[in-house]
């Protein structure tokens, strides 16, 4: 069964420094991997996607990478801002095709002080 | 387009209650799934549909019931509501469509149904 673990569950930096959020999950046998942002009482917004044969996606400030033969992914601010203060969640898709289907980690809160 | 949208955002019941969650998309999505998110648990899977007509279960379907006559219309119903119910109800949908580069089958989510069963 696949888990995914996101560690740590709470962080907390000032404003411009770089951070990293990991993940990881336990089956390599994966389709994609996706990073999502959630604002409280929000829905989810999607950030990155990284399919399965790609190990890495970038876009503006953001840097999502994965290793599938460790089991890992990290997402990577740059110059934190306080606007990026929300929980970050990873998720993966199992298999070799497209389910729909997520098993999600459950979440990195991040607190980005002015 | 609206994209995903879930009726109603809050609902409080009782105990033994029945009621549903409704979930509308308009992309023409293929894929449509439910899940609940619990403080710490992150989020879970429910029930999910690759297409009209056609629903499995996830990871906790115990207690809900869904169907799909529709390619837009995904509702997740709750036939006798528990306390252990409570929580927050997200809608998604997505393509089927593999495609790489256009990131087609990148999901998207409803706002959230939030549901309190006392």
């Amino acid at each position: 069964k696949q888990e995914v673990t996101q560690i740590p569950a709470a962080l907390s930096v000032p404003e411009g420094e770089n951070l990293v959020l990991n993940c990881s999950f336990t089956d390599s046998a994966i389709y994609n991997l996706q990073w999502f942002r959630q604002d409280p009482g929000k829905g989810l917004t999607s950030l990155l996607l990284i399919q399965s044969s790609q190990r890495e996606q970038t876009s503006g400030r953001l840097n999502a990478s994965l290793d599938k033969s460790s089991g890992r992914s990290t997402l990577y601010i740059a110059a934190s801002q306080p606007g990026d203060s929300a929980t970050y969640l990873c998720a993966v898709m199992s298999g070799s095709s497209n389910t729909g289907k997520l098993i999600f980690g459950q979440g990195t809160t991040l607190q980005v002080k002015p | 387009n609206a994209g995903v949208t879930q009726t109603p955002k809050f609902q409080v019941l009782k105990t033994g209650q029945s009621m549903t969650l409704q979930c509308a998309q308009d992309m023409n999505h293929e894929y449509m799934s439910w899940y609940r998110q619990d403080p710490g648990m992150g989020l879970r899977l429910i029930h999910y549909s690759v297409g009209a007509g056609i629903t499995d279960q996830g990871e906790v379907p115990n207690g809900y019931n869904v169907s799909r006559s529709t390619t837009e219309d995904f509702p997740l119903r709750l036939l006798s509501a528990a306390p252990s119910q409570t929580s927050v109800y997200f809608c998604a949908s997505s393509t089927r469509d593999a495609a790489i580069r256009s990131g087609a089958n990148v999901l998207t989510f409803g706002a959230g149904s939030r549901l309190t069963v006392l």
